[in-house]
């Protein structure tokens, strides 16, 4: 079935960047955008930014503009979120997501935790 | 930037009633393929978030037919017939606009049992 498994949590002091990865496996990789969306502790849902890894076509959210990179690893069909000058505010569980006309698979997130 | 204004954002409801969730868009959802990239999540506590309404009123795989969606435009609808133990949580309305490429994300709204 078709799966997006995320790597696990992560602590890192203010100012340090996360890299956190997402396999995907059970369809076509390459076929559908990828999705990084994040979620702070009790609050909703945030966009982060896109990657088609066909063609690693990407998109990012105005708030995060120079902070965050989205990659693709398609030998391992792996993609890759990494968010850098990590300050408190960037707590936050944060997801990948299948876009198949909607966000129909997710990953089970990964927790960063930004403490110094 | 598209703005997603959902209400309630709090809906106790007693087990076996009807509820319903409105989602309402600061401009037309309309893209120009002409169709509407409006659907609903469902996010139970400590769970990621998971697909039930797509493109307005399309059931996802295995969402049971209690749940519907409708609208059009700027407007648009969750409606839970009868609310079953299961369906607590937080629901979400999501849209994708074209130019530039951003998703966004309503407020949630909580759902819980009487």
């Amino acid at each position: 079935q078709v799966q997006l498994a995320q790597s696990g949590a992560e602590v890192k002091k203010p100012g340090a960047s996360v890299k956190v990865s997402c396999k995907a496996s059970g369809y076509t990789f390459g076929h559908n955008y990828i999705h990084w969306v994040r979620q702070a502790p009790g609050q909703g849902l945030e966009w982060m930014a896109m990657i088609l890894p066909g063609g690693a076509t990407t998109s990012y959210a105005q708030n995060f503009q120079g902070r965050l990179t989205v990659t693709v690893d398609t030998s391992t069909t792996t993609l890759y979120m990494e968010l850098s000058s990590l300050r408190s505010e960037d707590t936050a569980l944060y997801f990948c997501a299948r876009d198949n006309q909607a966000f129909d698979v997710w990953g089970q997130g990964t927790m960063v935790t930004v403490s110094s | 930037d598209v703005v997603l204004t959902q209400t309630p954002l709090s809906s106790p409801v007693t087990l076996g009633q009807p509820a319903s969730i409105s989602c309402r868009s600061s401009e037309s959802l309309v893209h120009s393929d002409g169709n509407t990239y409006l659907s609903w999540l469902h996010q139970r506590p400590g769970q990621p978030p998971r697909l039930l309404i797509y493109k307005i009123s399309n059931r996802f795989s295995g969402v049971p037919d209690r749940f519907s969606g409708s609208g059009a435009g700027t407007d648009f609808t969750l409606k839970i017939s009868r609310v079953e133990a299961e369906d607590v949580g937080v629901y979400y309305c999501m849209q994708a606009t074209q130019f530039p490429p951003v998703w966004t994300f309503g407020q949630g709204t909580k759902v819980e049992i009487k």
